[in-house]
């Protein structure tokens, strides 16, 4: 059973780096998924921000792009997220997700529990 | 503004059919497949359909799912109170080099 979870500061000032990480256990980070990340503000529907496969190839939202980096290490069987110049629009539950095969999917399959991310000073 | 648009809600009585629309575009439903969620309160959202009308091992077979050119469907069937959640569609989009796009949501309240 795959597992993800992710970690890493819940307060994150304006202008600031958010940065998390996702850990995934059960399976491996080098299988032939996509791995991604959704967010959701409070109240609000699901965006998805981007996505990564084991060999560095990336995919992101392009109203976000300008600004989100997802990188994997597969040593630590993990992959991360950062997301530059943040602005309280950015307040949102950060999730993890495992994705189909291919890069060009939608269907995931295995999601973290989500963390909350505040902007604020 | 979501890509996909669904209705922001919808209702029904235990044991009633419900269905929920999701329409998009030539660029997403109508050259890709969808895929349905359901997000209880709280919780991290859930793979209910799969590949347009696919259920993922464990999802009853009252849910349902069917595409017809940028459109797509969610049918429940024998409408049950656990039901109540907000559902989701997705699906990939081919434009501006490829990304995924959801809908907006739609909260199902089971009356």
């Amino acid at each position: 059973q795959v597992q993800l979870q992710e970690s890493g500061p819940g307060l994150v000032k304006p202008s600031g780096t958010l940065s998390l990480t996702c850990a995934v256990s059960g399976g491996s980070i080098s299988s032939s998924n996509w791995w991604s990340w959704v967010r959701q503000p409070p109240g609000k529907g699901l965006e998805w921000i981007g996505e990564i496969y084991h060999s560095g190839s990336t995919n992101y939202n392009p109203s976000l792009k300008s600004r989100v980096t997802i990188s994997v290490d597969k040593s630590k069987n993990q992959f991360s997220l950062k997301l530059s110049s943040v602005t309280a629009a950015d307040t949102a539950v950060y999730y993890c997700a495992r994705d189909g095969e291919g890069g060009d999917t939608s269907d995931f399959d295995y999601w973290g529990q989500g963390t909350l991310v505040t902007v604020s000073s | 503004q979501s890509v996909l648009t669904q209705p922001p809600s919808a209702s029904g009585t235990p044991g009633q059919r419900v269905t929920i629309s999701c329409s998009g575009s030539s660029s997403n439903i109508g050259s890709n497949t969808v895929n349905w969620y359901q997000q209880l309160p709280g919780t991290a959202p859930k793979l209910l359909i799969y590949s347009n009308n696919q259920r993922p091992s464990g999802v009853p077979d009252r849910f349902s799912g069917s595409k017809s050119g940028t459109s797509a469907s969610l049918a429940i069937s024998g409408l049950q109170s656990e039901d109540e959640a907000d559902y989701y569609c997705a699906a990939w989009d081919d434009s501006l080099n490829g990304h995924v796009v959801f809908g907006g949501g739609t909260k199902l309240t089971v009356l």
